[in-house]
């Protein structure tokens, strides 16, 4: 249980264009995921917290109309980078945590699979 | 906001070695998890810890939650190739509360 799927695994795209990126929830719900971000041979770097029916949160430093967020249901979080720059070629990575069923907000993170993001 | 350190950074092992892992805070968390992360892939929980003094085992992996709450081990014994990744420590500094990252500890294991 507790799989979170991430669309697409990489993606290629010309500068200036943009991509979206869907992070889901296959069987849990999630009110809350959150977007990372990972440069090779780094840790994950927390970019923004995307709640269900609201506006996402998002950490010092991330431009929020550079990185929308959209949380329209309880199974899916979509992450669009909007005119893409080679600047913002990385690994994004997606996670979500299951509060049914560990009970709280210590319940542990359930990441997806990542997607490599190659601006050209 | 809180940081985790964890060391070491890289370490290079023979097969059948064991291995130990640990990160420290200056804060206290109240609950640790380790994850490992195959490259191009997502970081895959490994253990998760939630009471001081817990200690914790999944097959070959033995993790600790520290008796002050300001660090945790991971122990990983017998090493097999397939044991290479790069492994993280996660810390929830409080209910509600984001996570934090330790750097990673990238683990080569020579058969």
């Amino acid at each position: 249980g507790a799989v979170v799927s991430q669309h697409p695994s990489w993606v290629i795209c010309k500068s200036g264009t943009s991509v979206k990126i869907e992070c889901r929830s296959l069987d849990f719900q999630a009110t809350t995921m959150f977007w990372y971000r990972q440069f090779p041979k780094q840790s994950l770097m927390l970019m923004a917290t995307s709640n269900e029916g609201s506006k996402a949160t998002y950490e010092q430093g991330v431009e929020k109309d550079k990185f929308l967020i959209n949380h329209a249901s309880l199974t899916l979080s979509t992450l669009t980078v909007t005119s893409a720059h080679p600047e913002d070629s990385s690994f994004y990575i997606c996670s979500a945590r299951d509060f049914l069923r560990g009970g709280s907000y210590n319940s542990p993170l359930h990441f997806g699979n990542g997607t490599r993001l190659t601006v050209t | 906001g809180q940081q985790l350190n964890q060391s070491p950074q890289s370490m290079f092992i023979q097969e059948g070695e064991d291995v130990s892992m640990n990160c420290t805070s200056s804060s206290i968390f109240n609950t640790w998890l380790w994850y490992k992360q195959d490259p191009g892939e997502g970081p895959v929980l490994l253990i998760a810890l939630y009471k001081a003094g817990e200690l914790t085992s999944n097959g070959r992996l033995t993790a600790q939650f520290g008796i002050t709450r300001k660090d945790s081990f991971l122990n990983i014994s017998a090493s097999i190739p397939s044991d290479v990744g790069i492994y993280f420590c996660a810390g929830f500094p409080s209910n509600a509360g984001k996570s934090t990252f330790g750097d990673g500890t990238t683990l080569t294991v020579k058969p």
